[in-house]
């Protein structure tokens, strides 16, 4: 079975402030895809990124960074500078990277970490 | 381009009731999900269809049924509602079933009362 952690319920920060957004997964795949979804509070699920557990480089999107550690399943998000417009319910999901009938492909999401970044 | 939509965007039904969601795809994406999320949680896989076909079921009563229409969109149906059915119903729709990000709709607000 997959699970995907997300302990940190809610972070309030400072605008221009750093804050990172831990990801600690579980799965028995060898091959597996995780993610990084924004849900602001229109409710609408925004796709961040898509990570192939073969890649373990780290990327760089403008003010965001994502560390992907396999050795301690861990997909860690970064804010660097922190906005208002960047306060939302952030979202970890796991899924298999290969389809093999029933309900295997899916994915499987965190509970969510409300981000509150204050003026 | 269009995202996906989903109609109606809030409903509001009485136990035992019946109701019907429905979701359009972004164009040329063939793959639909569905998921279900409870307030305070993340989603929770309830089907797949793909080619028209479901490919994939979470772990929901069979009071849940699901169909893929020729034109790709999708429907969700759920009978007998009970308290607990109180949710955000979410769509997504993705090229292909496995690998593909998912594009998730503004999602349906039920309520049961």
């Amino acid at each position: 079975a997959q699970k995907v952690t997300q302990a940190q319920t809610e972070i309030s920060v400072v605008e221009k402030e750093d804050v990172t957004l831990d990801c600690v997964y579980e799965t028995r795949d060898t091959t597996y895809y995780l993610f990084w979804y924004k849900q602001p509070p229109s409710g609408e699920l925004v796709f961040l990124i898509r990570r192939n557990s073969f890649d373990e480089q780290n990327e760089i999107s403008g003010r965001y960074s994502w560390n992907f550690q396999k050795s301690t399943s861990s997909f860690n998000f970064t804010i660097t500078a922190s906005q208002v417009v960047d306060s939302a319910v952030y979202f970890c999901a796991l899924s298999p990277a290969a389809y093999s009938g029933g309900s295997n492909y899916k994915l499987t999401f965190g509970k969510g970490t409300l981000l509150t970044v204050n003026p | 381009d269009a995202g996906v939509t989903q109609s109606p965007t809030h409903l509001i039904k009485t136990r035992g009731q019946h109701v019907t969601l429905r979701c359009s795809p972004i164009s040329g994406h063939k793959s639909v999900s569905w998921y279900q999320q409870v307030l305070g949680q993340g989603p929770q896989f309830i089907f797949q269809y793909y080619e028209k076909e479901e490919r994939g079921r979470g772990n929901f009563p069979d009071r849940f049924s699901a169909r893929q229409f020729p034109n790709y969109s999708s429907e969700l149906n759920v009978n007998a509602l009970l308290l607990g059915d109180s949710a955000l119903y979410l769509c997504a729709s993705s090229p292909s079933p496995v690998g593909s990000p998912l594009h998730f709709g503004n999602g349906t607000r039920l309520t049961v009362t």
